[in-house]
């Protein structure tokens, strides 16, 4: 989305954390989320976060907002092999429809 | 229980014809999205109904037109179709507004 941009690749040790960044250009964004897409599958949503929230952690998911920035991120803990996926971030404002990004092609070699 | 499916997963058509896909909800919620991603994974919101009215259109060519025979089904009608509706085409649903919307598995479109 034009609105929403992502880096397009990330490779990545297994046992290592990884990090995808997310900016956003609408300041009234009020759900911020992160979903993932596995090879040939639909997307999974992963997590969200409000706007009015910094932090969210869910066990190994960490995901950060600066809203001043309009910077997201999302860090994954000890990577796994199964995290392989496209990452994509995506934001709605007060209406209806999701912004996506482009997707990050996380590649978690051994 | 599939929250949200969609058939057929896998649609191959030759240009010029007429297909439909359609996706079903048994999640309760009030809200339903069609969005296209193309070859370079890049999606986009396609259609928005709201209790079967619609909300949403992001100027979709008028080849395609949306079905809402009820709050559970929203349908996707494709006239004449051309090569470069091949993509996958995912349904979504949400309780309504920014909430979180939820994921069918997709059907994948190829246009010969």
């Amino acid at each position: 989305g034009e609105d929403v941009e992502q880096s397009l690749f990330l490779s990545v040790r297994e046992g290592d954390s990884s990090v995808i960044n997310c900016t956003y250009t609408d300041s009234s964004s009020t759900y911020l989320y992160w979903y993932k897409q596995e090879p040939g599958a639909g997307l999974q949503l992963l997590t969200y976060i409000f706007s009015n929230m910094d932090m969210k952690q869910d066990q190994r998911l960490t995901v950060l907002l600066n809203k001043k920035d309009k910077h997201l991120s999302l860090r994954i803990a000890d990577t796994q092999t199964g995290d392989s996926a496209i990452y994509f971030c995506a934001e709605t404002a007060n209406d209806y429809k999701l912004s996506f990004g482009a997707g990050t092609t996380v590649t978690v070699r051994a | 229980d599939t929250a949200v499916s969609q058939t057929p997963k896998y649609l191959v058509t030759q240009m010029g014809n007429d297909k439909s896909i359609k996706c079903e909800q048994n999640l309760g919620h009030d809200t339903m999205y069609w969005y296209k991603q193309d070859s370079k994974k890049f999606l986009k919101i396609m259609f928005s109904y709201n209790n079967k009215e619609l909300i949403i259109n992001e100027t979709v060519p008028n080849r395609f037109s949306p079905k809402s025979p009820d709050k559970a089904h929203l349908n996707l009608h494709i006239n004449s179709l051309e090569l470069g509706d091949s993509a996958v085409y995912f349904c979504a649903s949400s309780p309504g507004g920014p909430d979180t919307q939820y994921f069918g598995p997709g059907t994948r479109l190829t246009v010969l």
